[in-house]
């Protein structure tokens, strides 16, 4: 089905475990992006990226590693998750369109516990 | 300061009643402005772009105020199904694309 894909929708991991949250876009959308949403926050950039092979650093990276070898995918890696890493994690991605921004898509999200 | 800064609510606000609220940007050099709806923590869905000149979609109007750097959005005629938060976006192509989020205004219509 067309749209952008996020699995696992829910994961619990223990601290110091490794975690890879996976996005999956069928749009060839050249921008995608991770957020974080936390209780009583808005969503916060973790990274981004313009196109294959480039990413660049949101608000709150670390702790986080991304990679982008093929456009339609953006995985993010915990390295050693922490607790404070509980969060729901949405991904989405965009087509900008000169001379403006457009409309990002979003994935469901990912529910994650750190235990 | 935050980038984009809004009322975290709760608005409560009787069904069939108006409710207007803001956001405020810091990056004077943002061009694209868009609100969002999440209902639940679900995802984000897109509400309406925000024009320069101002738009309305039904029951919903966005205004854009660059000189004093802040976007509204109105809804007339609330309904229950109105009942959600609603995050104020901004992007500019100067600042990679990325789209910054405000915290977000919660609205609750109550019968």
């Amino acid at each position: 089905d067309a749209g952008i894909t996020q699995s696992p929708r829910y994961k619990i991991t223990e601290t110091g475990r490794q975690v890879t949250l996976m996005c999956h876009q069928t749009w060839s959308h050249s921008y995608m992006f991770w957020y974080r949403q936390d209780l009583g926050h808005g969503l916060r950039l973790i990274y981004y990226s313009a196109a294959a092979d480039i990413t660049d650093k949101g608000e709150v990276p670390d702790g986080y590693v991304v990679s982008r070898s093929k456009t339609e995918n953006f995985p993010l890696t915990l390295e050693s998750a922490t607790r404070s890493q509980t969060s729901v994690y949405f991904c989405a991605s965009s087509e900008p369109s000169l001379p403006t921004a457009t409309e990002a898509f979003f994935g469901q999200g990912t529910r994650l516990t750190v235990v | 300061r935050k980038e984009v800064e809004q009322d975290p609510g709760p608005f409560n606000v009787p069904e069939g009643a108006t409710v207007a609220f803001n956001c405020t940007y810091s990056n004077s050099a943002s061009q694209s402005f868009f609100w969002y709806r999440q209902d639940c923590r679900k995802e984000p869905k897109l509400l309406m772009s925000v024009y320069s000149s101002g738009n309305e979609d039904g029951r919903f109007t966005a205004q854009l105020n660059r000189a004093s750097q802040y976007i509204s959005l109105l809804i007339r005629d609330s309904k229950l199904s109105d009942s959600a938060t609603y995050l104020c976006v901004v992007s500019g192509l100067a600042a990679g694309n990325k789209l910054t989020f405000g915290g977000g205004t919660r609205v609750l219509v109550k019968p």
